[in-house]
């Protein structure tokens, strides 16, 4: 699976967009991007997740690059209780015996008042 | 019911101590998984069960014992561990096949005395 990287850390403003970013130079033509995030001493939760096309749901925005190598993640308007590491993911599909989540480092967003 | 759930939450064990760490899901998945987290560090990948079956193990030293004795419950038996081993235990589970993402449970956090 593709290696990502992001920044270790980034403020926002409360009610203000979080454009977090991630590249992915390395990510092959049928890798997923993903994006969960952790808030303190829970576990991880699922955001988004996408393959080329920009996705939307109702918690974020995923917007992928056109040649793909890089994604940028976006809260709309961040509250305080989006304070928290947000890790972006590449990999295959999942195929029978070969389910893998690899974990980077993350990006830690703090939001403040 | 969209929940993994993990039991205990919290757990003390001494370190000739045998416990286990159990995880549940009703979401018809298919495919497991327990991670590892100590402080301040991301998650790792322990073991993948693939349709009851064992399918990944990460160079796990063997006082750590996984069991999936049906679709929707996953055991981690813990027999001689160290205090190195205290860390937050996480379990996930998310269909085998497809560009799905995982869920997570909240965790067991582990203290080994």
């Amino acid at each position: 699976d593709a290696k990502t990287t992001q920044p270790p850390s980034m403020d926002c403003a409360e009610g203000r967009a979080a454009n977090l970013p991630c590249n992915h130079s390395t990510i092959s033509g049928n890798e997923y991007v993903y994006w969960y995030r952790q808030i303190h001493s829970q576990g991880p939760q699922y955001i988004i997740h996408g393959l080329k096309n920009n996705e939307t749901n109702e918690m974020a925005s995923l917007i992928i690059t056109e040649d793909r190598k890089s994604s940028t993640l976006i809260l709309p308007h961040a509250t305080l209780r989006d304070t928290a590491v947000y890790y972006c993911i590449v990999r295959a599909p999942l195929s029978g015996n070969t389910g893998k989540l690899i974990f980077g480092q993350g990006t830690t967003l703090q939001v403040k008042p | 019911d969209t929940e993994v759930t993990q039991t205990p939450k919290h757990l003390v064990m001494g370190m000739t101590n045998k416990k286990s760490l159990k995880c549940e899901q009703h979401m018809g998945h298919r495919a497991m998984y327990w991670y590892k987290q100590k402080a301040k560090k991301p998650p790792e990948l322990m073991f993948v069960y693939s349709y009851e079956k064992l399918s990944i193990n990460e160079s796990v030293p063997s006082r750590f014992s996984p069991e999936c004795p049906n679709s929707s419950l996953l055991n981690l038996h813990l027999h001689a561990l160290q205090p190195e081993d205290s860390a937050l235990y996480l379990c996930a589970s998310s269909q085998v096949t497809g560009g799905y993402g995982y869920t997570f449970g909240s965790g067991t956090r582990l203290t080994v005395v």
